[in-house]
């Protein structure tokens, strides 16, 4: 069974762009969260979607989006990047939400802002 | 809010020892927890999970124990090997917690041979 898959690996975008990132959950989990993860703050929760609906939300601006889409694979936007959203965005898939159970996680995502 | 510490930040051992990293959360209601593995410039890999109502889980060389009511977990690890070597997170889903996991810093191991 194939595990969760992020696009692109590596990424390298300059100040005031926008950048969309993919992840594809593990077949059948049907929930996928989004982390960031930075040297000085560790890893953040930035959302969560069940069944194409937000459950739940980081304390992160507006910039920072989401969606998931009907075969519950997911993008995340962030638009006018600022230096400080350099980091490794790793999202997570589970069989549901609403249930807590096991997270399995993808490579990551290693998004550069010049 | 729920907060998760861990320590020590970094562990350095010679190859075989047995050791214990420490987990602490400080909401004690949580659904589970769960410990990861973090190789450098790597993705997390989960290594155990924990529901609420469970004391401990064993997966090969490592066991996870939880004391909910005291808001503590362990994670063992017997004969450690060179490949043990990462960072060891720990992770809570609280009960009506706004955030999906809430993680700790880590623990960044060494193992020496």
């Amino acid at each position: 069974k194939a595990g969760v898959t992020q696009t692109p690996r590596y990424l390298i975008k300059t100040r005031g762009q926008q950048v969309t990132l993919s992840c594809s959950p593990i077949s059948g989990h049907r929930s996928v969260s989004w982390y960031q993860q930075t040297p000085g703050q560790g890893l953040q929760f930035l959302f969560e979607y069940f069944s194409e609906t937000q459950r739940n939300k980081g304390n992160f601006p507006g910039r920072f989006s989401g969606r998931q889409f009907s075969n519950s694979r997911s993008e995340m936007n962030v638009s006018t990047l600022e230096l400080g959203d350099s980091a490794l965005y790793l999202c997570a898939s589970s069989l549901a939400a609403g249930v807590p159970d096991e997270q399995f996680f993808g490579p990551g995502t290693r998004l550069t802002v010049l | 809010k729920q907060e998760v510490t861990q320590i020590p930040a970094a562990l350095s051992v010679p190859e075989g020892e047995n050791l214990v990293l420490n987990c602490s959360f400080t909401d004690s209601a949580i659904y589970n927890l769960q410990w990861f593995r973090q190789d450098p410039g790597k993705g997390l890999t989960s290594l155990l999970l924990i529901q609420s109502s469970q004391r401990e889980q064993t997966s090969g060389r490592l066991n996870a124990s939880l004391d909910k009511s005291s808001g503590r977990s362990t994670l063992y690890i017997a004969a450690s090997q060179p490949g043990d070597s990462a960072t060891y997170l720990c992770a809570v889903i609280t009960q009506g917690g706004s955030e999906k996991l809430v993680f700790g810093k880590g623990t960044k191991l060494t193992v020496n041979p």
